[in-house]
């Protein structure tokens, strides 16, 4: 199993430039997560996806919007990139919403220039 | 104020020492979780706990839902056990279904 892949690894952006996050999981998880992890702050959550179908806001959603494509894959989209949204970016999914743990993919590391 | 601490913000020990990472948070949970990130690569989850105390090889992770503390211990500390050490928990149903992360605490353990 790959557990959670992510696509790219890294990538460098103007402003106003879009792009999508890929994320894939093999493990048959219900829940999916995207977060941004910014220095000398913790993971703040953008959109998780409860299961598939649906999706929902979360801390800091402004910006980006997400498509849960079928059960395995869950993307990421920035419309207009700002260099506000530099950052790493983490895709997580769970068995379960909620108390389950989460399994990681590797990031993607995002540049806005 | 953050919904989850942690303490200290870096922590450099020497090889072999016992290292202590503490976990406060402010909201109910169902659970808490202890997260380990190495520089540059990837999260992997080390514990998710609920009560009482739990450990793997050299790592051990307690939690007092009275107090709402939560210590992550490394004994025997080595090099390898540098890394970014990530608290998160998970509210109970009254204040939302996600996790909430720490900020995370910065080990360096020199040999």
């Amino acid at each position: 199993n790959a557990g959670v892949t992510q696509t790219p690894k890294f990538q460098v952006l103007k402003t106003g430039q879009s792009m999508t996050l890929q994320c894939a999981q093999d493990m048959n998880h219900n829940s999916m997560y995207w977060y941004r992890q910014d220095p000398g702050m913790g993971l703040r959550l953008i959109y998780y996806s409860a299961s598939e179908g649906t999706t929902d806001k979360g801390e800091v959603p402004n910006g980006y919007n997400v498509s849960r494509l079928n059960k395995r894959e869950f993307s990421l989209r920035l419309e207009s990139a700002a260099p506000s949204q530099t950052s790493v970016y983490f895709c997580a999914s769970s068995p379960r919403r909620g108390s389950g743990t989460q399994y990681f993919g590797p990031g993607t590391r995002l540049l806005v220039l | 104020k953050n919904e989850v601490e942690q303490s200290p913000q870096n922590l450099t020990a020497q090889e072999g020492e016992f290292i202590t990472i503490n976990c406060s948070y402010s909201v109910g949970i169902s659970a808490l979780h202890w997260l380990q990130q190495h520089p540059g690569g990837g999260i992997v989850s080390l514990f998710m706990l609920s009560s009482g105390k739990k450990k793997h090889g050299r790592l051990i992770a307690t939690i007092n839902i009275q107090e709402k503390h939560s210590s992550l211990h490394i004994t025997a500390s080595h090099p390898r056990d540098s890394a970014v050490y990530i608290c998160a928990v998970s509210p109970d149903m009254e204040y939302g279904n996600k996790l909430v992360f720490g900020a995370g605490t910065i080990l360096r353990v020199k040999s």
